[in-house]
């Protein structure tokens, strides 16, 4: 079935610098992937949607200076974040669109000290 | 603007017990998609259920089934005989053609614990 690769599975990394997250669709073409990030005991909340080849559409409140966001290849979507504080500290998981339904990376956690 | 409630916050039943989560929503399209994943500790989000809006039937699969009323906007699960297997996490979630933006929509989440 299709599968979506998410890397890494976790970081830890010290606060002002940047983590890239990568998300690669392994069986199948991803024209749009989505990015959520989930705070302990929250539920998904959709940062981003992506596009291959265009720019990143961000949801309300989401600093797209922040959250970079980069689908260079039909499967491929990167998410980096940028100065990252401690209040960045969360579950970000992508998911690909495939079909009708949706396939999502394991998640990856971040812990910024 | 497209909406799920999961009024649900948290729920214990004992092992072999029979449990339902509910699921309300809200959407202004007449075509979508309703979802049920499972998140376990572990975070990955596992999925259950897809149903499109023409499809009304109920659903059962082994312990699992799902009622789907359009008249209430409601898409509830069951799960019978419940496993201590089965605590977790469980997100229901809406799609709609919102402007060829197909979002998912997620509910808060019902964190359901078997206790043995």
């Amino acid at each position: 079935g299709a599968v979506v690769s998410q890397h890494p599975s976790w970081v830890i990394c010290k606060s002002g610098t940047s983590v890239k997250i990568e998300c690669r669709s392994l069986d199948f073409q991803a024209t749009t992937m989505f990015w959520y990030r989930q705070f302990p005991k929250q539920s998904l909340m959709l940062m981003a949607t992506s596009n291959e080849g265009s720019k990143a559409t961000y949801e309300q409140g989401v600093e797209k200076d922040k959250f970079l966001i980069n689908h260079a290849s039909l499967t491929l979507s990167t998410l980096t974040v940028t100065s990252a504080h401690p209040e960045d500290s969360s579950f970000y998981i992508c998911s690909a669109k495939r079909g009708l339904g949706y396939t999502f990376g394991s998640g990856t956690r971040l812990t910024v000290v | 603007a497209q909406k799920v409630t999961q009024a649900q916050t948290e729920i214990s039943v004992v092992e072999k017990e029979d449990v339902t989560l509910d699921c309300v929503y809200e959407t202004r399209d007449t075509t979508y998609y309703l979802f049920w994943y499972k998140q376990p500790p572990s975070g990955e989000l596992v999925f259950l259920i897809r149903r499109n809006s023409f499809d009304e039937q109920n659903e059962i699969s082994g312990r699992y089934s799902w009622n789907f009323q359009k008249s209430t906007s409601s898409f509830n699960f069951t799960i019978t005989a419940s496993q201590v297997v089965d605590s977790a996490v469980y997100f229901c979630a809406l799609s709609a053609l919102n402007f060829g933006n197909e979002k998912l929509t997620f509910g808060t989440g019902t964190r359901l614990t078997i206790i043995p």
